[in-house]
């Protein structure tokens, strides 16, 4: 599976977007960009993922380069309650199911 | 409610015990992993499951030993082999090959002394 590069760290004011980068560089053209959250204390929660074409849910939208080697998760309205580590993976479909969790990116959501 | 059981929330044993964690799902899902956590750390597979009566090791699978009897079912042993057994153990499982989104429990947070 492809690495990923995320930032060690970010912060947010309460209400505003937070975009969080992900580098993808030598992602392959099976895989697909994971993205989990993890609060404090707690088992991961899984948020979005996508192949090629930008993704949106409830809980947020995912936007990937044309290129496919960078995306962008958006949190269209942080609230304090999105503070969390944020974990963007690379996973080909492949016989196993393997999630190589890296050490994310710590969002801090401030009112 | 459907969703992963994992119990107990905290677990304390003495160095050189065996200790078994719990974890119980009603997803209906076929498979099922271990994952460990040391603080400030990403998580680490340590054994998975993708059919009941068949596991695999992950990364690091020293030290630990897990059953699959049945489908709902996923126990890890951490056993007296494991160098450094204190950590955060989560579990989690997911639908099938198909869907790659895996569902984790609350995790359990086991301290040998």
């Amino acid at each position: 599976d492809a690495k990923t590069t995320q930032p060690t760290s970010m912060d947010c004011a309460e209400g505003r977007a937070a975009n969080l980068p992900c580098n993808h560089s030598t992602i392959s053209g099976n895989e697909y960009v994971y993205w989990y959250r993890q609060i404090h204390s707690q088992g991961p929660q899984y948020i979005i993922h996508g192949l090629k074409n930008n993704e949106t849910n409830e809980m947020a939208s995912l936007i990937i380069t044309e290129d496919r080697k960078s995306s962008t998760l958006i949190l269209p309205h942080a609230t304090l309650r999105d503070t969390a580590v944020y974990y963007c993976i690379v996973r080909a479909n492949s016989n196993d199911y393997k999630l190589s969790f890296g050490a994310g990116t710590t969002v801090t959501v401030r009112a | 409610d459907g969703g992963i059981t994992q119990s107990p929330k905290y677990l304390f044993r003495k160095e050189g015990q065996n200790v078994t964690l719990s974890c119980e799902q009603n997803l209906n899902h076929d498979a099922m992993y271990w994952y460990r956590q040391d603080p400030g750390q990403g998580l680490r597979l340590i054994y998975y499951s993708q059919i009941v009566n068949d596991f695999q090791k992950g990364d690091i699978a020293e030290g630990y030993s897990v059953s699959r009897e049945k489908k709902e079912s996923f126990p890890l042993t951490v056993t007296s082999a494991q160098k450094n057994p204190t950590a955060f153990y989560l579990c989690a499982s997911s639908k099938d090959r198909a869907h790659y989104e895996q569902y984790f429990g609350p995790g359990t947070r086991l301290t040998v002394t």
